[in-house]
């Protein structure tokens, strides 16, 4: 077990519909991570954010968006949602700087009909 | 372009045999070189990091090395087990400005049949 929770762990939705993903981090761990893996593809870094802060941005559709709260849990927002979105998606938090090794989540499986 | 690429692409080796997988990178400047596993379905796990000055770091029957002047590195796994399969990602990291940036390779996938 990583330390990092993720919910939910699978989501079956329709084309054009909006969803909201959500990940806490470790305990302590500032930094959280978003990334997409389509079927038997790469992982797809999303976006980064750093103690609230967007810090790094990846391949993210404007259709995606994503914030941190206060309280370091994040949210990945999709909408509009297309067959191609239909993805494992991870969250992974660190302690900070990206030298520091990242710790994922079991990931999101998402299923776009 | 910064870029990694791991080959091979898929590997089948049979219980018990080792077998090296290799990352080839044009990041630079380079600040270190991580290796995940990745099981089926499930978040990737660290088993190596690697900075500039290292040549070999070892954990348990996965040994890494690194070569910076030619940007390669190998992953060799030795007496391999059924466990064993999974992907392997290859994870660069490289200044950006105050922060760094992460760039990930495509995997190698390893098979190991009894």
């Amino acid at each position: 077990d990583s330390g990092v929770t993720q919910t939910p762990k699978h989501l079956i939705t329709a084309t054009g519909q909006r969803v909201t993903l959500r990940c806490s981090p470790r305990s302590g761990d500032l930094s959280v991570y978003w990334y997409q893996q389509s079927l038997d593809q790469g992982l797809q870094f999303l976006i980064q954010y750093y103690n609230g802060e967007e810090r790094a941005k990846g391949n993210i559709l404007e259709r995606f968006s994503a914030q941190q709260f206060p309280d370091l849990h994040s949210e990945l927002n999709l909408s509009s949602l297309e067959l191609g979105d239909s993805a494992l998606y991870f969250c992974a938090s660190s302690a900070g700087h990206p030298y520091n090794e990242q710790f994922f989540g079991p990931g999101t499986r998402l299923t776009v009909l | 372009k910064n870029q990694v690429e791991q080959s091979p692409q898929s590997l089948i080796i049979l219980e018990g045999k080792n077998c090296t997988l290799q990352c080839n990178y044009t990041v630079s400047p380079f600040s270190n070189l991580r290796w995940y596993k990745q099981d089926t379905g499930r978040g990737p796990v660290s088993l190596t990091i690697m900075t500039f000055s290292e040549n070999t770091k070892s954990n348990g029957r996965y040994t890494a090395t690194l070569d910076a002047d030619t940007k390669q590195s190998s992953l060799h796994i030795t007496a391999s087990q059924l466990s064993d399969s999974a992907s392997y990602i290859c994870v660069v990291s490289a200044p950006a400005g105050n922060n760094r940036k992460l760039i990930w390779g495509l995997g190698t996938s390893l098979a190991v049949n009894p």
